[in-house]
């Protein structure tokens, strides 16, 4: 069953704007997950938060975390043409396993 | 990049044909995965493995077959492909369950 859900689904922006990417889950969890995925190739991880944290950086990434609302952010500021790709969340709970939203696909205009 | 390898990148194969879709690591890993995904959509997990002779059916149902003989060896076979598999297959693994996933470039399946 899935889990995470990443909202919107594409996202258009000019480059050295930021963009905003949310992803909502059900269940509790142990932690938060973000990959980013270029077109026609395999996921890369970016970042992990755990439920324990609140907010995570990792050069212009900023991700957080609210498990009362269930619910992440990823900011990713002054963005790059190269930043476009797809982006997923995915959350690990008692399931062990790992579980995928639907990503939101990111376009950056030069 | 991460140390997991797929080969092949891309297969068009006729219907009704066996296939086997590789997948090596060079982490020692013990835990190793494979996902399809449809272009443009979420990752759904197929089979995953623990450990050497351990395999164990993901989310989604599927027709193919896995086996774990070793710990870096992984792969996926189709004993007859359909147009229905056409899709593409990605593979990844991982320290632990709750740790980073690292993914393969993936396979994309076309069968005709």
């Amino acid at each position: 069953s899935q889990q995470g859900e990443e909202d919107p689904q594409a996202l258009s922006i000019q480059e050295g704007e930021n963009a905003t990417m949310n992803c909502s889950y059900k269940t509790s969890i142990n932690n938060l997950q973000w990959y980013r995925q270029n077109s026609g190739r395999g996921l890369v991880h970016l970042i992990l938060i755990r439920s324990n944290e609140r907010e995570k950086h990792s050069g212009r990434l900023r991700v957080t975390l609210d498990t009362s609302k269930k619910s992440s952010s990823l900011l990713i500021t002054a963005s790059r043409a190269a930043d476009t790709a797809s982006y997923f969340c995915a959350t690990g709970g008692g399931s062990e396993k790992l579980v995928f939203g639907k990503g939101t696909k990111l376009t950056v205009n030069p | 990049e991460a140390d997991i390898y797929q080969t092949p990148r891309y297969l068009v194969i006729g219907t009704g044909k066996k296939i086997t879709l590789e997948c090596s690591q060079t982490m020692g890993h013990d835990k190793m995965y494979w996902y399809q995904q449809d272009p443009g959509m979420e990752l759904h997990l197929i089979h995953y493995s623990y450990g050497v002779n351990s395999t164990e059916k993901g989310d989604l149902s599927s027709e193919s077959t896995v086996s774990r003989i070793r710990t870096e060896h992984f792969p996926l076979t189709l004993e007859s492909a359909r147009p229905s598999h056409t899709s593409q297959y990605l593979c990844a693994s991982s320290e632990s369950t709750q740790s980073p996933l690292h993914f393969g470039n993936g396979t994309r399946l076309t069968v005709t």
